[in-house]
C-alpha cells in the first residue's frame, strides 16, 4: 500500500520561530489533508490541498503532486501551535495517515 | 449541523466485555470512516462506508469487531470480548465525494 512519511518526527522551537514540516508519499493520490491534533485528541482540519499553495493566517501549505510531497509552513510560532501535525492522503477511498510531526513551541 | 459527533467520549471496560461506540456524521456526507489511534502513532484505517454499504475493512479489524451503518446515517462500531490491546482512541470521520474529511472528537477506550 501507499506509504506516507513525515519529517521531522519531533521539532522544538522558540516562540516566534518559523518551521517547515514535510510529507512525502510513495504513489499518486487523489487528495491530501493536513491536520493538527489538539491535546484532547481531536483532529483539526488545516488544509485540503491536492496541489498548489494555500494560506490561512500564519499557516500555509504547498503540495507538489507530481513530485509526491507536501509542505506545511508555520510562521511566527505561538505556544498554542504545539501539538502533533498529521498529513493524510486520499487513495482508493481510504485516508492514509503519516506518523505525524510533534511540535513543541517554547515560551 | 455542528460536525461529526461521537459517543461516548470515554469508556472504561473490563476485559472480556462488549462495547459499542456511536458516530453521527455531518448530515450531507455519504462517506463514513472508522480509525483507531494508539499512543504516539497516526490514526490507522479500520473500515469505510459509502451510504449504508461497508466497502472496505482493514485486516486490523478482527472478527471481534463489527461496524454498521444501517440507514446510511449514523454508524456503530462494536468490539466483542475486549482485550487490553484494544485500548486506544477510536476516531470517526465523514466526507462527501468532493469534500475534505472531518473527524469527531473520538472515543477513548480503556480495557482493564
Amino acid at each position: 500500500g501507499i506509504q506516507v512519511e513525515q519529517s521531522p518526527p519531533d521539532l522544538i522551537l522558540q516562540e516566534g520561530a518559523n518551521s517547515t514540516l514535510r510529507c512525502n508519499f510513495s504513489d499518486s493520490v487523489n487528495n491530501l489533508q493536513w491536520f493538527h491534533q489538539n491535546p484532547w485528541g481531536q483532529l483539526i482540519n488545516l488544509f485540503y490541498i491536492p496541489s498548489g499553495t494555500k494560506q490561512n493566517g500564519r499557516l500555509s501549505a504547498t503540495t507538489v503532486a507530481t513530485e509526491r510531497y507536501s509542505l506545511l509552513y508555520i510562521s511566527s510560532s505561538q505556544t498554542t501551535d504545539s501539538g502533533v501535525y498529521f498529513c493524510a492522503v486520499f487513495r482508493d477511498d481510504k485516508i492514509i495517515f503519516g506518523k505525524g510531526t510533534r511540535l513543541h513551541i517554547l515560551p | 449541523d455542528t460536525g461529526v459527533s461521537q459517543n461516548p467520549r470515554h469508556k472504561i471496560t473490563k476485559r472480556g466485555q462488549n462495547v459499542t461506540f456511536r458516530c453521527d456524521p455531518i448530515s450531507e456526507h455519504n462517506r463514513l470512516y472508522w480509525y483507531r489511534q494508539t499512543l504516539g502513532q497516526g490514526p490507522e484505517f479500520l473500515t469505510y462506508f459509502q451510504n449504508e454499504a461497508q466497502l472496505e475493512k482493514s485486516r486490523l479489524l478482527s472478527d471481534r469487531f463489527s461496524a454498521e451503518r444501517p440507514k446510511g446515517s449514523f454508524s456503530t462500531l462494536e468490539i466483542q470480548r475486549t482485550e487490553q490491546g484494544d485500548s486506544a482512541m477510536y476516531l470517526c470521520a465523514s466526507s462527501s465525494i468532493t469534500t475534505e474529511a472531518f473527524f469527531g472528537q473520538g472515543t477513548r477506550l480503556t480495557v482493564v
